[in-house]
């Protein structure tokens, strides 16, 4: 069964920096690409980033380039997103998930870990 | 970057009703498009890739249609399980879209 857990989350400052974290299991994790979703609340849901699974090739939504980085560790099945220069419309529940197959969509996803950026 | 322009927002329905939510790309996208349901609290589901197929597991209930830049989905006989928000994605090119959304709620 796959699974797929979020940890990290938390109340950060404006300016601050968070990492999140999510433990992958089920599957074979070097063979597929993850990346994490947001949802702000009450709002819609927004791609944020995407690993390949080798690691080798990273994408990130403009809103989000220069100050998050993903990055993967297929020896311990986990993928994590460190997010520096926090600001407060980075307030969000963030997912991870599991591409399915070599597609840029997801059939995996985790529960979610809220991050909240506020003084 | 694609935009992706749902419609309805929301939609009032009964148990057995068919409902049908379009979504349109300011691109082309070929076939690659997928559809998920979410309810509050939980996270998205894949129910529709690559603009038809359907998931495992997923209601042969649901089903999708279309290509290039115009795509529907369908639940053909609704149940009190489907209310929930419905989001399009494309999954053509980065940067990732998704829909607006649209709510599916009770009548």
């Amino acid at each position: 069964e796959v699974q797929l857990l979020e940890s990290g989350g938390g109340l950060v400052q404006p300016g601050g920096s968070l990492r999140l974290s999510c433990a992958a299991s089920g599957f074979t994790f070097s063979s597929y690409a993850m990346s994490w979703v947001r949802q702000a609340p009450g709002k819609g849901l927004e791609w944020v980033s995407t690993i390949r699974g080798n690691g080798g090739n990273t994408y990130y939504a403009d809103s989000v380039k220069g100050r998050f980085t993903i990055s993967r560790d297929n020896s311990k099945n986990t993928l994590d997103l460190q997010m520096n220069s926090l600001r407060a419309e980075d307030t969000a529940v963030y997912y991870c998930a599991k591409s399915k197959e070599w597609l840029r969509l997801w059939d995996y996803w985790g529960q979610g870990t809220l991050v909240t950026v506020s003084s | 970057d694609i935009q992706m322009t749902q419609s309805p927002s929301s939609v009032s329905a009964s148990v057995g009703d068919r409902v049908t939510i379009t979504c349109r790309a300011s691109q082309g996208l070929s076939s690659w498009l997928a559809w998920y349901q979410q309810k509050p609290g939980k996270p998205p589901k894949l129910l529709i890739y690559a603009a038809s197929s359907l998931q495992s597991g997923v209601p042969s209930r649901f089903s999708g249609s279309g290509s290039g830049t115009d795509f529907t989905l369908t639940i053909s006989s609704l149940q009190p399980e489907d209310f929930a928000t419905y989001y399009c994605q494309q999954a053509n090119s980065f940067p990732l879209t998704f829909g607006g959304g649209t709510k599916v709620e009770i009548k």
